[in-house]
Protein backbone atom coordinates (compact mmCIF):
# COMPACT_ATOMS: atom_id res chain seq x y z
CA UNK A 1 0.00 0.00 0.00
CA UNK A 2 0.89 3.93 0.36
CA UNK A 3 3.85 4.22 2.14
CA UNK A 4 5.54 7.50 3.21
CA UNK A 5 9.26 7.84 4.66
CA UNK A 6 11.19 9.75 6.17
CA UNK A 7 14.51 10.05 7.19
CA UNK A 8 16.66 10.19 9.46
CA UNK A 9 14.64 9.13 12.32
CA UNK A 10 16.35 11.38 14.91
CA UNK A 11 18.80 14.28 14.76
CA UNK A 12 20.75 15.52 17.04
CA UNK A 13 22.22 19.33 16.90
CA UNK A 14 24.02 21.28 18.62
CA UNK A 15 21.82 25.04 19.10
CA UNK A 16 22.89 26.67 15.91
CA UNK A 17 24.01 24.37 13.75
CA UNK A 18 21.32 23.38 10.61
CA UNK A 19 18.94 20.45 10.55
CA UNK A 20 16.75 18.70 7.41
CA UNK A 21 14.32 16.04 7.26
CA UNK A 22 13.43 14.04 4.27
CA UNK A 23 10.69 12.40 3.09
CA UNK A 24 9.38 9.80 0.59
CA UNK A 25 6.29 8.83 -1.18
CA UNK A 26 5.52 5.55 -2.86
CA UNK A 27 3.38 7.72 -4.84
CA UNK A 28 2.89 11.34 -6.46
CA UNK A 29 0.95 13.14 -4.14
CA UNK A 30 -1.70 16.12 -4.47
CA UNK A 31 0.01 17.86 -1.63
CA UNK A 32 2.36 17.48 1.35
CA UNK A 33 1.79 19.01 4.56
CA UNK A 34 4.21 18.73 7.66
CA UNK A 35 3.08 19.44 10.58
CA UNK A 36 5.42 19.80 14.01
CA UNK A 37 4.43 17.44 17.53
CA UNK A 38 6.16 19.21 20.75
CA UNK A 39 6.64 16.39 23.49
CA UNK A 40 3.93 15.74 24.99
CA UNK A 41 1.92 17.44 22.32
CA UNK A 42 -0.50 16.78 19.59
CA UNK A 43 0.21 17.14 16.01
CA UNK A 44 0.73 20.79 14.67
CA UNK A 45 0.20 22.02 10.79
CA UNK A 46 3.00 23.49 9.38
CA UNK A 47 2.25 24.25 5.89
CA UNK A 48 1.59 22.41 2.89
CA UNK A 49 3.05 22.54 -0.26
CA UNK A 50 0.90 21.80 -3.48
CA UNK A 51 2.69 22.56 -7.13
CA UNK A 52 6.04 20.45 -8.43
CA UNK A 53 8.97 22.31 -7.43
CA UNK A 54 7.35 24.28 -4.82
CA UNK A 55 9.77 26.31 -1.91
CA UNK A 56 7.85 27.58 0.76
CA UNK A 57 9.37 29.74 3.72
CA UNK A 58 8.70 30.46 6.96
CA UNK A 59 11.14 32.00 8.78
CA UNK A 60 14.28 29.86 9.63
CA UNK A 61 11.96 27.00 7.98
CA UNK A 62 12.39 26.21 4.41
CA UNK A 63 10.13 23.12 2.94
CA UNK A 64 10.36 21.87 -0.66
CA UNK A 65 8.28 19.89 -2.65
CA UNK A 66 10.15 18.09 -5.39
CA UNK A 67 9.34 18.07 -9.26
CA UNK A 68 8.53 14.74 -9.29
CA UNK A 69 6.13 15.35 -6.41
CA UNK A 70 6.55 12.44 -5.13
CA UNK A 71 9.57 14.16 -1.97
CA UNK A 72 10.11 16.81 -0.02
CA UNK A 73 12.06 18.26 2.72
CA UNK A 74 11.85 20.37 5.42
CA UNK A 75 15.31 22.53 6.49
CA UNK A 76 15.99 24.43 9.78
CA UNK A 77 18.87 27.01 9.51
CA UNK A 78 20.16 27.65 12.66
CA UNK A 79 18.51 25.65 14.97
CA UNK A 80 16.76 27.61 18.39
CA UNK A 81 15.92 25.34 21.28
CA UNK A 82 12.58 25.70 20.56
CA UNK A 83 12.30 23.54 17.34
CA UNK A 84 12.27 20.46 19.86
CA UNK A 85 9.91 17.91 18.27
CA UNK A 86 9.44 15.52 16.01
CA UNK A 87 8.45 16.92 12.48
CA UNK A 88 5.76 14.62 10.30
CA UNK A 89 5.73 14.89 6.88
CA UNK A 90 1.73 13.87 5.60
CA UNK A 91 0.37 13.07 2.07
CA UNK A 92 -3.11 12.52 1.26
CA UNK A 93 -4.19 9.18 1.10
CA UNK A 94 -4.12 8.03 -2.63
CA UNK A 95 -7.55 8.23 -4.23
CA UNK A 96 -9.10 10.03 -1.44
CA UNK A 97 -10.86 13.00 -1.12
CA UNK A 98 -11.69 13.44 2.14
CA UNK A 99 -8.33 14.07 2.95
CA UNK A 100 -7.15 11.36 5.76
CA UNK A 101 -3.47 11.81 5.83
CA UNK A 102 -0.67 8.79 5.72
CA UNK A 103 1.96 10.28 8.11
CA UNK A 104 5.86 9.33 7.53
CA UNK A 105 7.49 8.26 11.21
CA UNK A 106 8.87 11.59 11.68
CA UNK A 107 11.80 12.82 12.56
CA UNK A 108 12.80 13.28 16.51
CA UNK A 109 14.56 16.50 16.55
CA UNK A 110 16.60 17.37 19.96
CA UNK A 111 18.94 20.44 20.10
CA UNK A 112 21.44 20.95 22.76
CA UNK A 113 22.39 24.61 23.98
CA UNK B 1 -8.63 30.78 18.41
CA UNK B 2 -10.63 27.94 17.87
CA UNK B 3 -9.30 24.53 18.49
CA UNK B 4 -10.21 21.10 18.74
CA UNK B 5 -11.35 19.25 22.35
CA UNK B 6 -11.51 16.24 23.56
CA UNK B 7 -12.21 14.50 26.59
CA UNK B 8 -10.99 12.50 28.43
CA UNK B 9 -7.31 13.63 28.99
CA UNK B 10 -6.10 9.91 30.02
CA UNK B 11 -8.44 6.80 29.90
CA UNK B 12 -7.52 3.78 31.75
CA UNK B 13 -9.84 0.87 31.21
CA UNK B 14 -9.58 -3.09 31.31
CA UNK B 15 -9.51 -5.72 28.32
CA UNK B 16 -12.90 -6.21 27.21
CA UNK B 17 -14.34 -3.00 27.94
CA UNK B 18 -16.11 -0.63 26.59
CA UNK B 19 -14.33 2.99 26.00
CA UNK B 20 -16.03 6.35 24.19
CA UNK B 21 -13.61 8.90 23.24
CA UNK B 22 -15.18 12.40 22.63
CA UNK B 23 -13.93 14.99 20.72
CA UNK B 24 -15.33 18.51 20.34
CA UNK B 25 -14.24 20.02 16.84
CA UNK B 26 -13.90 23.58 15.65
CA UNK B 27 -17.49 24.42 15.06
CA UNK B 28 -17.63 25.06 11.31
CA UNK B 29 -15.35 22.21 10.03
CA UNK B 30 -17.32 19.59 7.74
CA UNK B 31 -14.33 16.63 7.78
CA UNK B 32 -14.05 14.78 11.31
CA UNK B 33 -10.90 12.52 11.70
CA UNK B 34 -9.73 10.39 14.38
CA UNK B 35 -6.06 8.81 14.43
CA UNK B 36 -3.94 6.98 16.83
CA UNK B 37 -0.56 7.19 18.07
CA UNK B 38 1.03 4.01 19.81
CA UNK B 39 3.76 5.56 21.96
CA UNK B 40 7.07 6.97 19.67
CA UNK B 41 5.52 5.67 16.68
CA UNK B 42 3.71 7.29 13.58
CA UNK B 43 0.44 8.78 13.64
CA UNK B 44 -2.08 6.40 11.82
CA UNK B 45 -5.25 7.60 10.84
CA UNK B 46 -8.66 5.33 11.45
CA UNK B 47 -11.51 7.29 9.95
CA UNK B 48 -13.01 10.56 8.23
CA UNK B 49 -16.31 11.47 8.39
CA UNK B 50 -18.56 13.63 6.48
CA UNK B 51 -21.86 14.56 6.05
CA UNK B 52 -22.77 12.37 9.14
CA UNK B 53 -21.02 9.15 7.61
CA UNK B 54 -17.95 7.46 7.64
CA UNK B 55 -16.17 8.54 4.18
CA UNK B 56 -13.03 6.48 4.56
CA UNK B 57 -11.21 3.92 7.07
CA UNK B 58 -8.05 2.23 7.54
CA UNK B 59 -7.70 -1.67 8.05
CA UNK B 60 -7.51 -0.70 11.66
CA UNK B 61 -10.89 0.63 11.90
CA UNK B 62 -12.52 -3.03 12.64
CA UNK B 63 -15.66 -3.66 14.00
CA UNK B 64 -14.87 -3.03 17.59
CA UNK B 65 -14.51 0.65 16.19
CA UNK B 66 -17.42 3.25 15.78
CA UNK B 67 -17.94 6.60 15.05
CA UNK B 68 -20.91 9.15 15.95
CA UNK B 69 -21.91 12.89 15.69
CA UNK B 70 -24.78 12.65 18.18
CA UNK B 71 -25.57 16.47 18.52
CA UNK B 72 -24.06 18.27 15.61
CA UNK B 73 -21.07 19.21 17.76
CA UNK B 74 -19.73 16.00 19.51
CA UNK B 75 -17.69 13.80 18.09
CA UNK B 76 -16.93 10.49 19.10
CA UNK B 77 -14.99 7.31 18.94
CA UNK B 78 -16.44 4.00 20.54
CA UNK B 79 -14.12 0.93 21.01
CA UNK B 80 -16.77 -1.90 21.82
CA UNK B 81 -14.38 -4.24 23.48
CA UNK B 82 -10.88 -3.04 24.13
CA UNK B 83 -8.12 -4.98 23.75
CA UNK B 84 -4.13 -4.51 25.03
CA UNK B 85 -2.87 -3.49 21.37
CA UNK B 86 -5.50 -0.41 21.56
CA UNK B 87 -3.25 1.52 23.79
CA UNK B 88 -2.36 4.35 22.65
CA UNK B 89 -2.72 7.99 22.12
CA UNK B 90 -5.88 8.75 20.17
CA UNK B 91 -6.31 12.14 18.72
CA UNK B 92 -9.51 13.81 16.52
CA UNK B 93 -8.66 16.33 13.79
CA UNK B 94 -11.03 18.44 12.12
CA UNK B 95 -10.90 20.52 8.90
CA UNK B 96 -12.96 23.16 7.18
CA UNK B 97 -14.03 22.81 3.27
CA UNK B 98 -11.95 24.96 1.58
CA UNK B 99 -8.40 24.15 2.39
CA UNK B 100 -6.36 20.62 3.58
CA UNK B 101 -5.28 22.10 7.59
CA UNK B 102 -6.64 19.60 9.80
CA UNK B 103 -6.40 20.91 13.46
CA UNK B 104 -5.53 18.71 15.95
CA UNK B 105 -7.01 18.26 19.23
CA UNK B 106 -4.75 17.71 22.23
CA UNK B 107 -5.28 13.80 22.67
CA UNK B 108 -6.80 11.21 24.36
CA UNK B 109 -4.13 8.39 26.11
CA UNK B 110 -6.36 5.29 26.59
CA UNK B 111 -4.53 2.81 28.34
CA UNK B 112 -6.02 -0.83 28.10
CA UNK B 113 -4.92 -3.25 31.26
Amino acid sequence: GQQVMQIPQYQHVQEGEDFTTYCNSSTTLSNIQWYKQRPGGHPVFLIQLVKSGEVKKQKRLTFQFGEAKKNSSLHITATQTTDVGTYFCAGPAGGGSQGNLIFGKGTKLSVKP
Amino acid sequence: EPEVTQTPSHQVTQMGQEVILRCVPISNHLYFYWYRQILGQKVEFLVSFYNNEISEKSEIFDDQFSVERPDGSNFTLKIRSTKLEDSAMYFCASRGSSYNEQFFGPGTRLTVL
